[in-house]
């Protein structure tokens, strides 16, 4: 139980264009998801928190307007890239918490690589 | 200062070993411990969660909390070749918001 996932696991894209990318909680509801950005050899870095129904929390530093989170269902969150730069390259992994759950017990998905060239 | 600082290894131990992976951090506040393991293009996956200070066991793993020095373990005994992966702490006030180290990189060498 408590399977994550992400699509696409790998995506490569021109500079200037916009890519977006899902998680799904497979087998629970989620009610908080978390959006998190890992570049090489670095830690996990929250971008975003977002709960179903209400516009996501951004971690300072991150531009809203470029990583447009949608939380529309228990389920289904997605992060949209818009006009991706190559320095937006980077893992891009999103985590849920379960309905209910313990706060602390954050279930991780794949991961999506983005290449912008 | 990081909030949390990680050796990044890489470290290499035979199979059978114990392996000792560590983190600091900086802030007292803290009270939720987690070591996540994350295989090659794969997201963490949790394996110990510790509230406050103290030890936790599981199977092989051990955690163990210091508080008053800002410093937790994670040890692996009889270390196998399937346990070679990067190993993240993490950690959080209120049990929401993490705050990650920046993984070990662990190798078991058959």
């Amino acid at each position: 139980g408590a399977v994550v996932s992400q699509h696409p696991s790998w995506v490569i894209c021109k500079s200037g264009t916009s890519v977006k990318i899902e998680c799904r909680s497979l087998d629970f509801q989620a009610t908080t998801m978390f959006w998190y950005r890992q570049f090489p050899k670095q830690s996990l870095m929250l971008m975003a928190t977002s709960n179903e129904g209400s516009k996501a929390t951004y971690e300072q530093g991150v531009e809203k307007d470029k990583f447009l989170i949608n939380h529309a269902s228990l389920t289904l969150s997605t992060l949209t890239v818009t006009s991706a730069h190559p320095e937006d390259s980077s893992f891009y992994i999103c985590s849920a918490g379960a309905a209910g759950g313990l706060s602390y017990e954050q279930y991780f998905g794949p991961g999506t690589r983005l290449t912008v060239t | 200062q990081k909030e949390v600082e990680q050796d990044p290894g890489p470290l290499s131990v035979p199979e059978g070993a114990i392996v000792s992976l560590n983190c600091t951090y900086s802030n007292s506040a803290f009270q939720y411990f987690m070591w996540y393991r994350q295989y090659s293009r794969k997201g963490p996956e949790l394996l110990m969660y510790t509230y406050s200070s103290g030890n936790k066991e599981d199977g092989r793993f051990t955690a163990q909390v210091d508080k008053s020095s800002k410093y937790i373990s994670l040890f692996i005994r009889d270390s196998q070749p399937s346990d070679s992966a990067t190993y993240l702490c993490a950690m959080s006030v209120s049990g929401n918001q993490f705050y990650f180290g920046t993984g070990t990189s662990l190798t078991v060498i058959p």
